[in-house]
């Protein structure tokens, strides 16, 4: 069961902005742990896509941008496009559990 | 090019044991921490162990500590999970993945990953 939340599913024409929540507790992302998400198609090993909160690694589109906030974080991505239906996993660090932790996972639908 | 390559996964009977290996390449493996991440099938992600670049205290989930074991032989770019006293629940494709991160661990994510090896855990 994870401690991290996020929706189901959300879904976006094409062209559109959609944006994925992450939410957590005091003892992860409230407690300041960095917050990092990934992309995984069907198949397919997952892939980093945001690093500490807001950081793309080389070769990332910029249409995509993390923040967090609180005991929160969201995943914005921008100029939705077929490829990016996928599902997407934030993940932080959690000091009850002393482990790293991933959401729950949120299926991107691209109308 | 950073490559991870998982294999050692198969069928296994409950209790038994298993070893998975993940061969890297594309970069000075004695420097990375590398981990281990599954994925139970149709569910999401779960981090599972985790291992210093000197192979200095190994860390784990604690859906699996006493039961596996991680190891590296940097001398080899090899990084192992040794699996026991398997049981249904441990079924998963096994990630072999790179922490990245030079600071404090607890800021460490996954910015490379293996192929993955399906375990399978039945009667």
């Amino acid at each position: 069961q994870s401690v991290l939340t996020q929706p189901p599913s959300v879904s976006g024409a094409p062209g559109q902005r959609v944006t994925i929540s992450c939410t957590g507790s005091s003892s992860n992302i409230g407690a300041g742990y960095d917050v990092h998400w990934y992309q995984q198609h069907p198949g397919a090993a997952p892939k980093l896509l945001i690093y500490s909160n807001s950081n793309r690694p080389s070769g990332v589109p910029d249409r995509f941008s993390g923040s967090k906030s609180g005991t929160s974080a969201s995943l914005a991505i921008t100029g939705l496009q077929a490829e990016d239906e996928a599902d997407y996993y934030c993940q932080s660090y959690d000091s009850s559990l002393n482990g790293y932790v991933f959401g729950t996972g949120t299926e991107v639908t691209v109308l | 090019e950073v490559q991870l390559l998982d294999s050692g996964g198969g069928l296994v009977q409950p209790g038994g044991s298993l070893r998975l290996s993940c061969a890297a390449s594309g970069f000075t493996f004695s420097s990375n921490a590398m981990s281990w991440v599954r994925q139970a099938p149709g569910k999401g992600l779960e981090w599972v162990s985790g291992i210093f670049g000197g192979g200095n205290n190994p860390w784990y989930a604690d859906s699996v500590k006493g039961r596996f074991i991680v190891s590296r032989d940097n001398s080899k770019n090899m990084v192992y999970l040794q699996m026991n006293s398997l049981r249904a629940e441990d079924t998963a494709v096994y990630y072999c993945a790179r922490f990245r991160g030079s600071g404090s661990s607890y800021a460490y994510s996954f910015d490379y990953w293996g192929q993955g090896t399906l375990v399978t855990v039945s009667s």
